[in-house]
């Protein structure tokens, strides 16, 4: 079965300090692999995916990550966080197999950026 | 464009009653997905729809928990005889449907609460 690891469950930065969130991922077929954030009081809302090309993924808020296939990873990047960067961070995959459609999630990293 | 909506936004209710939650996707999404997220878990997939397709259920907990989606838009979560382990916040989810790696919009999720 499908799963992900996220291997840092709570993370306390300072501002300008640099971020990577670790996932991996259980699967040896084709996948797409999204990160999603949740800010404090917001909906869930979708940092950046991977669906197929360049492995080193552009989003939102300069956040970028990079797929390793070799390695089943992809760790979320930001060289220099902000204060506006706390919240709760969640990686997930899906694959093609059949009609199955649904994101298999990480438990979460909850970031905390000290002004 | 609106965006996913959710209601109740908080339910509470007492062990043994029945809960009904509604979500409303973003119109012209073909394809709807509940999730369940409990304290310090990931977010559980629950159940998927994806146009006329048979739904994939195969996230349901058991079957006290059913779900329908009538005319293609609008779905009910049904949770019978809650039990105080269902305590969590509900979350729905829309997109295109057009494959694997679409983005999934959420709602605000709804905050059910089970004495």
């Amino acid at each position: 079965a499908q799963s992900v690891s996220q291997h840092n469950h709570h993370v306390i930065l300072s501002e300008a300090a640099s971020l990577e969130l670790g996932c991996n991922y259980s699967y040896g077929g084709t996948v797409n692999l999204f990160w999603y954030v949740q800010y404090p009081g917001q909906h869930l809302q979708l940092l950046l995916k991977y669906f197929s090309g360049d492995p080193l993924v552009k989003g939102i808020k300069g956040f970028e990550a990079e797929f390793i296939k070799s390695k089943f990873s992809f760790n979320l990047r930001k060289p220099s966080v902000q204060w506006s960067d706390t919240a709760e961070y969640f990686c997930a995959v899906t694959s093609y197999a059949g009609n199955n459609r649904k994101l298999i999630w990480g438990l979460g990293t909850s970031l905390a950026v000290n002004p | 464009g609106a965006g996913v909506s959710q209601s109740p936004s908080n339910k509470v209710t007492e062990k043994g009653k029945d809960v009904e939650l509604r979500c409303d996707p973003i119109s012209g999404h073909t394809a709807l997905y509940w999730y369940r997220q409990s304290l310090g878990q990931g977010l559980e997939f629950l159940i998927y729809f994806q146009g006329n397709s048979a739904p994939d259920k195969s996230g349901l907990p058991s079957d006290r928990f059913s779900a329908e989606r009538t005319g293609g838009s609008v779905s009910t979560l049904t949770i019978q005889r809650t039990q105080q382990e269902d305590s969590a916040v509900y979350l729905c989810a829309s997109s295109h449907g057009q494959g694997a790696g679409d983005t999934q919009y959420f709602g605000p999720g709804t905050r059910l609460t089970v004495l």
